[in-house]
């Protein structure tokens, strides 16, 4: 069955420390790849996706993620987090003719001022 | 642009009672809807899905049923609440292309 895991459940950084969020999937076909983030009391937005092309995308507020297809992996970055990215951050996969996407547990993200 | 409405924020309910909770969407045609439940530490459980009217997939065994009536309209229901029923729902939407979901603002329903 499909299954996507995220490494960490909770992360603590300061202000300007690097992040790296990990995402791994099951699945050895053609996925797309989404990064969703929800801030405190708000809803759940779409932070970046990976369909095709350039493995490396770029979402808003300075977020990367690379997909790794050799690695079933698909990480979030950020150079230089900063306190407004407090959240929680949810990774997700579509996979082939699957109209339903497979969530990660989350990862909650607190950084500090 | 596709917009989610879906209400009320917050609900407590008392156990036996029922429940019903409305999504609707607008911008948009023929979209996937679906039901999840938003707990802290188990991420989004799928609940149901509906890729039109009168089609609903259930994923999982519950106290919870799902009906769309019309094609922007998602309803999520229980005859008799229970206290497990106790959580953060949202319905979203997606197209059926399977892309990515849009989200409601949730409704938070605590069962006393």
């Amino acid at each position: 069955a499909q299954s996507v895991s995220q490494h960490n459940h909770h992360v603590i950084l300061s202000e300007a420390a690097s992040l790296e969020l990990g995402c791994n999937y099951s699945y050895g076909g053609t996925v797309n790849l989404f990064w969703y983030v929800q801030y405190p009391g708000q809803h759940l937005q779409l932070l970046l996706k990976y369909f095709s092309g350039d493995p490396l995308v770029k979402g808003i507020k300075g977020f990367e993620a690379e997909f790794i297809k050799s690695k079933f992996s698909f990480n979030l970055r950020k150079p230089s987090v900063q306190w407004s990215d407090t959240a929680e951050y949810f990774c997700a996969v579509n996979a082939g003719n699957n109209r339903k996407l497979i969530w990660g547990l989350g990862t909650s993200l607190a950084v500090n001022p | 642009s596709q917009t989610i409405h879906q209400w009320p924020a917050t609900l407590v309910q008392p156990v036996g009672s029922p429940l019903s909770l409305e999504c609707t969407v607008e911008g948009t045609s023929n979209p996937n809807l679906y039901w999840y439940r938003q707990a802290a530490g188990r991420g989004l459980q799928l609940l149901f899905y509906s890729v039109g009217i009168g089609q609903i997939s259930s994923e999982v065994p519950q106290n919870l049923s799902a009906s769309r009536p019309q094609d922007r309209q998602f309803i999520l229901s229980s005859k008799k609440l229970l206290l497990s029923d106790s959580g953060f729902y949202l319905c979203a939407l997606g197209q059926p292309q399977g892309t990515e979901a849009f989200f409601g603002q949730g409704t938070r329903l605590t069962v006393v």
